[in-house]
């Protein structure tokens, strides 16, 4: 049984360039989350996706984006990419239980993003 | 706004003595409770809950946690650690009523001596 995937492990980029990071949720999830957590910090909630639309987000700028497939997998986009971006992106998959519904997270790997 | 406070940026153990991890949380009402771990290199791990009821929780890996309102804190403990417990500690906050989506601490790492 596949836990949570994320790739790529690890990403270099420079500033003002894009990219595109992939999850693939753990066997029977359907809900999908993304966190920031810069060195030294804990994790930041950036956004969950269920159904295909963003269901909650957290404080990031427009920058950062998302997009849910059918087969419930998930991307996580940044624009125009700053030094400040440079972070350990961590995915976490989950059942969704419904609005104000607890259902444990089961978290990736993460990708490690530098941005030089 | 909720926010937790991990006032410990390192802690250094012997193997085999007792631990103790300190949380203070922010929140206007009941708030949800959680410790997470992250090992090197890998996502987190939950170790343990606290939504309501007895205030002491139990949680795997031997970790126990307590919630103290009165003091705005809900510590982790261990009676015995071992080599392998060494990693990132987290403690977090979620809203009640609310969605569930914690809120972070800095995180304490944890440093075991042999």
């Amino acid at each position: 049984d596949a836990g949570v995937t994320q790739s790529p492990t690890h990403l270099i980029k420079t500033r003002g360039q894009q990219v595109t990071l992939r999850c693939s949720p753990k066997s029977g999830h359907d809900t999908v989350s993304w966190y920031q957590q810069a060195l030294g910090q804990g994790p930041q909630f950036i956004f969950q996706y269920y159904e295909e639309e963003e269901r909650q987000r957290g404080n990031f700028p427009d920058r950062f984006s998302g997009h849910q497939f059918p087969n419930y997998s998930s991307e996580l986009n940044v624009n125009a990419l700053l030094l400040g971006d440079s972070a350990l992106y961590l995915c976490a998959s989950s059942l969704w239980g419904g609005q104000g519904s607890y259902q444990p997270q089961h978290f990736g790997d993460g990708t490690r993003l530098s941005i030089l | 706004a909720q926010s937790v406070t991990q006032p410990d940026i390192h802690i250094t153990v012997s193997e085999g003595a007792s631990l103790e991890l300190r949380c203070n949380y922010s929140y206007g009402a009941t708030p949800y409770l959680f410790w997470y771990v992250q090992s090197p290199g890998q996502g987190l791990q939950l170790l343990l809950k606290y939504f309501s009821g007895d205030t002491l929780v139990q949680g795997i890996k031997g970790f126990e946690a307590e919630f103290k309102r009165s003091q705005s804190s809900f510590n982790l403990r261990k009676p015995s650690v071992h080599w392998s417990d060494a990693a990132e500690y987290f403690c977090a906050v979620g809203a009640s009523g609310g969605s569930y989506i914690p809120t972070f601490g800095r995180g304490t790492s944890l440093i075991v001596h042999p």
